[in-house]
């Protein structure tokens, strides 16, 4: 079965700090992994994926992440956060073969200036 | 904008209405997702279609209907609603095949009352 966890619902860190959102995850076979932002009144918006290759992967609007097979995570992270930044974090992961992509609840991160 | 464009952006239906949402893609992709958003909820999908078959339907109510008339085009036929099915709907696209690691598109979502 494939599961995705979200520990935190919410994450404060102030402008210019580097800033970490966690996402473990659970699947059978080998994990396609993606991180996703929301904005308010906004559909998701794509930042990053690993299907393969190095471990850390590097998205969109200076995000990345990095795949830890032995711990299972998939950790979001940014050397420093912007206000603009402020938003919904959603983490995803697909199974290999299958159709499903299962999201976690997501994670609201807030950016004080 | 992502291109995935979705319509009506909002809607308030009674439980004994019948409506539908639509959504379309301009991207070239031939896999499409409807999606549902509640609050505090992960988001739970609902249809895949891809090459206008659909390929997964995760025990959705009969009273949610879709439809994929072909690979630009996806619409959600809804009818006696209950008012637990207010949420956001989100819309998607991604080339095809879905279970390969492609990122999903989404449309920035029907926000649904039924009251």
């Amino acid at each position: 079965a494939q599961s995705v966890a979200q520990p935190e619902d919410q994450v404060n860190v102030a402008e210019g700090n580097p800033l970490t959102v966690k996402c473990t995850y659970s699947v059978s076979g080998n994990p396609y992994l993606f991180w996703y932002v929301q904005y308010p009144n906004r559909g998701l918006q794509f930042l990053l994926k690993y299907i393969t290759g190095d471990n850390l992967v590097k998205g969109s609007y200076g995000f990345e992440a990095e795949f830890n097979k032995s711990q299972t995570s998939f950790h979001l992270k940014k050397p420093s956060a912007l206000v603009s930044d402020s938003a919904l974090y959603f983490c995803a992961v697909r199974d290999t073969g299958a159709n499903n992509l299962f999201f976690g609840t997501g994670t609201r991160l807030t950016v004080i200036p | 904008e992502t291109g995935v464009t979705q319509t009506p952006r909002h809607l308030v239906m009674g439980m004994t209405n019948k409506k539908s949402l639509k959504c379309e893609q301009h991207l070239g992709h031939n896999a499409m997702y409807w999606y549902k958003q509640s609050a505090k909820k992960p988001l739970e999908l609902m249809f895949v279609y891809s090459l206008e078959e659909r390929v997964e339907n995760n025990s959705v109510p009969s009273r949610f209907s879709p439809e994929c008339p072909n690979s630009s085009h996806l619409f959600l036929h809804l009818h006696t609603l209950q008012p637990e099915d207010s949420a956001l709907y989100l819309c998607a696209s991604s080339p095809s095949p879905p279970d390969r690691g492609y990122e999903q598109y989404f449309g920035p979502g029907t926000r649904l009352t039924v009251t």
